[in-house]
């Protein structure tokens, strides 16, 4: 049973294009969030949802939407893709303020 | 702000031998501490945590940690390393905000294990 799961694992798209990567977990958790880990594996937060109330929102580029259809999804939306969105991005959810656990991570490439 | 600092970012151990990987944080309040751990390819694995009590932690495949709050550290540690510990380590600081915690990140440290 996978715990946090993202869908796809790969993404290779165009400069311009629009993409989504959804996440899921099964854990029961009421908050989930998304990283950003650049090519020298520096990792980022960008948001964070407590029970599809938005509750972190780092200074992201508003081509960056997530969206939260339940407590269980978080999935993350990019319109216009820019070179410079090419990394991996890690889904991961906590019970409140505790422990995070990880998706394993989209690799997206924008040529 | 919090922030992390791992001051190595490679080192090399000879299968057998003892680790020890430096962690430093800034922090205004009690910290929540982790380890991660995150192999080639994949996503990441929690090794350990500390939010509160015995500054000595233990976790997942021997590793423990030490919590030191004069020094501002948290440095994970092994006393005997496997080819298979070969992975990238991320020390985090996590800070509350709202009903979320946010994770501040190190830079990571890669290691590498010699047969």
């Amino acid at each position: 049973d996978t715990a946090v799961s993202q869908t796809p694992k790969y993404l290779v798209t165009q400069m311009g294009n629009d993409k989504s990567i959804k996440c899921e977990q099964n854990l029961g958790h009421d908050t989930m969030y998304w990283y950003k880990q650049d090519s020298k594996k520096f990792l980022k937060i960008m948001f964070s949802y407590n029970n599809k109330e938005l509750i972190i929102n780092e200074t992201v580029p508003n081509r960056f939407s997530p969206k939260s259809p339940d407590k269980a999804h978080l999935n993350l939306h990019i319109n216009s893709l820019e070179l410079g969105d090419s990394a991996v991005y890690f889904c991961a959810s906590s019970p409140g303020v505790e422990t995070q656990y990880f998706g394993p991570g989209t690799r997206l490439l924008v040529l | 702000a919090q922030s992390v600092t791992q001051p190595d970012i490679h080192i090399t151990v000879s299968e057998g031998a003892s680790l020890e990987l430096r962690c430093n944080y800034s922090y205004g309040a009690t910290p929540y501490l982790f380890w991660y751990v995150q192999s080639p390819g994949q996503g990441l694995q929690l090794l350990l945590k500390y939010f509160s009590g015995d500054t000595l932690v233990q976790g997942i495949k021997g590793f423990e940690a030490e919590f030191k709050r004069s020094q501002s550290s948290f440095n994970l540690r092994k006393p005997s390393v496997h080819w298979s510990d070969a992975a990238e380590y991320f020390c985090a600081v996590g800070a509350r905000s709202g009903t979320a915690s946010k994770l501040t990140f190190g830079t990571g440290t890669r290691l590498q294990v010699t047969l």
